[in-house]
């Protein structure tokens, strides 16, 4: 089955500092991973995706993650973070067996002080 | 863009009676929507797949009569809770693939629903 893991309920982080946000997963064949960000009483907003060739993937807002095939992971990371970063973030993988459905992380809390 | 609505964002109701929530994309078809419910704190549960002109696959555990899923159109699907209780207070979130090799998946902004 597939599943995906964030280790942390929540990061807290100071404002210009670099922040990172853990995930790991567990599939069978090439992932199909995203990064979703949720404020509150919100939707979710796409933030990246890693559906294959560079590690190193470059999304919204300054955000970037970098999938490791080796260590199963996809930290999502940020060089400066900002006050407004500070959300509900999840990670997922893209359910190959259904018709794409997307199994999620149970999210980290981000929270960056001033 | 591709962008998802939701309607209503917010709704009370006695307990007993039905509510439906709407999901359309705005300036795509989605053959394919994804009903998800969310509890205080937690991730995101998927529901039930909606797929145009078809019935809905529902995920186990999920009770299709009393949540009754309708895809009548490309840019809408219907979600009907049926006999609310205060247990289905809940923040629903609708989701639309676009299609193509994005893989991307779009949501709508939510509905908190509230049985009172």
């Amino acid at each position: 089955a597939q599943s995906v893991a964030q280790p942390e309920d929540q990061v807290n982080v100071a404002e210009g500092n670099p922040l990172t946000v853990k995930c790991t997963y567990s599939v069978s064949g090439n992932p199909y991973l995203f990064w979703y960000v949720q404020y509150p009483n919100r939707g979710l907003q796409f933030l990246l995706k890693y559906i294959t060739g560079d590690n190193l993937v470059k999304g919204s807002y300054g955000f970037e993650a970098e999938f490791n095939k080796s260590q199963t992971s996809f930290h999502l990371k940020k060089p400066s973070a900002l006050v407004s970063d500070s959300a509900l973030y999840f990670c997922a993988v893209r359910d190959r067996g259904s018709q794409g459905n997307l199994i999620f992380g149970k999210g980290t809390k981000l929270s960056v002080k001033p | 863009g591709a962008v998802v609505s939701q309607h209503p964002s917010r709704v009370i109701c006695k307990s007993g009676t039905s509510v439906k929530i709407e999901c359309r994309s705005l300036d795509f078809q989605a053959t394919t929507m994804f009903w998800y419910r969310q509890f205080p704190k937690q991730s995101l549960m998927l529901m039930a797949t909606s797929n145009e002109g078809s019935k809905a696959t529902y995920e186990q555990g999920v009770e299709k009569d009393k949540f009754l899923i309708n895809h009548a159109s490309l840019t809408l699907s219907t979600l009907t809770v049926t006999s609310a209780h205060p247990e289905d207070s809940s923040f629903y979130i609708c989701s639309a693939n676009k299609g193509g090799s994005t893989y991307e998946q779009y949501f709508g902004p939510g509905t908190r629903l509230t049985v009172t």
